[in-house]
């Protein structure tokens, strides 16, 4: 069955970095594109982009460029979402979630979300 | 960007009674050359991950019960549910994929009376 299983939660001082995994199963993963989803405490769901599996090439909404990198491992089904200079602002969920490559069906399966704290 | 603007933000229904909520776009989110809607329904359960409900307006995802329905086009959308059960309380959220980047309507919470 397609599973999307995410690392765990972390907890980051400001100014430090975090990388993210979501390891992908159970399908083909270079035919699906993997989008990444912000949801801050108590707020609700933020897109911040996705990466198409097949050629690699990432792309970022407004306000996620800069700090934010999504990158591959296709021999692993991986992909990843790494942070930068981590803000207190950057405290949510993360969540990966798998779309066709043409972004035209919805995301139809989620990983279970990582909680990124960041806290002096 | 396109905005989606959910209503109401909350609201509390009887069991077995119908549930409406709604979602309008800033902007069309109907590709013309296939007729097809670019608009998606979530469900989000509290610490769970959002599920897919509906994509295209009106398609229901495999496994959704036929109690949910999506319906409209263009700009004005709607999620129905028929016969409100128990474990339908939830947020939910509409969300447009017909352009980059995609945007989320802020969430309508659906609760018990």
């Amino acid at each position: 069955q397609v599973q999307l299983v995410q690392s765990g939660s972390e907890l980051k001082r400001p100014g430090a970095s975090i990388k993210v995994s979501c390891k992908a199963s159970g399908y083909r993963f270079a035919g699906f594109a993997i989008n990444w989803v912000r949801q801050a405490p108590g707020q609700g769901l933020e897109w911040m982009g996705w990466i198409n599996t097949s050629t690699g090439k990432p792309t970022y909404a407004q306000g996620f460029t800069g700090r934010f990198v999504f990158s591959l491992d296709t021999s692993l089904g991986t992909a990843y979402l790494q942070i930068s200079r981590l803000r207190a602002e950057d405290t949510a969920v993360y969540y990966c979630a798998r779309d066709t490559q043409w972004l035209d069906r919805g995301l139809d399966f989620w990983g279970q979300g990582t909680l990124v704290g960041v806290s002096s | 960007d396109i905005v989606m603007t959910q209503s109401p933000d909350s609201l509390a229904v009887s069991l077995g009674e119908r549930a409406t909520i709604y979602c309008k776009s800033s902007q069309t989110v109907l590709l013309s050359s296939n007729n097809k809607n670019y608009l998606a329904w979530y469900q989000q359960k509290p610490g769970q991950p959002p599920k897919l409900l509906i994509y295209w307006a009106s398609t229901r995802e495999s496994g959704v019960p036929d109690r949910f329905s999506g319906s409209g086009s263009g700009t004005d959308f709607t999620l129905t549910i028929s016969s409100l059960q128990a474990e339908d309380v939830a947020t939910y959220y509409c969300q447009q994929h017909y352009r980059t980047p995609q945007t989320f309507g802020q969430g309508t919470k659906v609760a018990i009376k």
